[in-house]
């Protein structure tokens, strides 16, 4: 397809385990997004990406965040020792970073985690 | 920080029915965006503005930017059914190093049309 893909699109942890999540970006689009979205609530920036670095991590709540994206495409984020308030949907979205169409974002569907 | 205030959180009107929400900000944004959600999925955009003033025609939709770029509006006619969702408004700044399009959303509208 041409569009953001997610997976998992639900992910269930136990308090304290480690969690992937993975972003395929639209091909060709040079930044890429993840924001934390609370249920009823609209997205939170958490970091952002230009091709393979990592330009702006001010959104993550915490040092138990972390992303990569170590070629400028596949993106992932990871969670070490989830904890309840992790609970949210995580959605990734790309652009093309150039010119007015560095405003229009594509997301991909999300994905859930549940931390138990 | 940037805030935007959007208004109203919830709303419910039945089919045929006009309806106009409001998102608000005492910053000045370079571009504004329009999302629409629906559950389990991840927003789709319906428009972007970025001149103040700016007037958008989406068939039944209409978007506004704000002369200052500080707020923005959205206006459905006659709602239908299929309307139904969470809308988010979203704006991008270019200050502070932030000219990669770095997205402030509001709180979302979710939109019951009832048929």
């Amino acid at each position: 397809g041409a569009g953001v893909s997610q997976s998992p699109r639900y992910k269930v942890a136990k308090r304290g385990q480690d969690v992937a999540l993975r972003c395929d970006p639209i091909s060709g689009h040079v930044s890429l997004f993840w924001y934390q979205q609370a249920l009823g609530q609209g997205p939170e920036f958490l970091t952002y990406f230009q091709n393979e670095a990592q330009l702006d991590k001010s959104g993550l709540p915490s040092d138990r965040f972390f992303a990569e994206r170590p070629e400028g495409s596949v993106s992932t984020l990871k969670i070490q020792r989830t904890q309840q308030e992790d609970s949210a949907v995580y959605l990734c979205a790309s652009s093309l970073g150039t010119g007015r169409d560095r405003y229009e974002q594509y997301f991909g569907p999300g994905t859930r985690l549940t931390v138990t | 920080t940037q805030l935007l205030e959007q208004s109203p959180q919830f709303l419910s009107i039945q089919e045929g029915e006009n309806l106009t929400v409001y998102c608000n900000s005492s910053s000045v944004f370079s571009s504004l965006q329009w999302y629409r959600q629906e559950p389990g999925e991840g927003p789709v955009l319906l428009v972007t503005v970025v001149t103040g003033g700016e007037v958008k025609k989406l068939k039944r939709l209409t978007f506004q930017f704000g002369d200052a770029r500080k707020d923005s509006s959205l206006h459905i006619t006659a709602a239908q059914p299929g309307d139904t969702g969470l809308y988010l408004c979203a704006g991008a700044s270019d200050a502070g190093g932030t000219s990669y399009g770095k997205l402030t959303f509001g709180q979302g509208t979710i939109l019951t049309v009832h048929p």
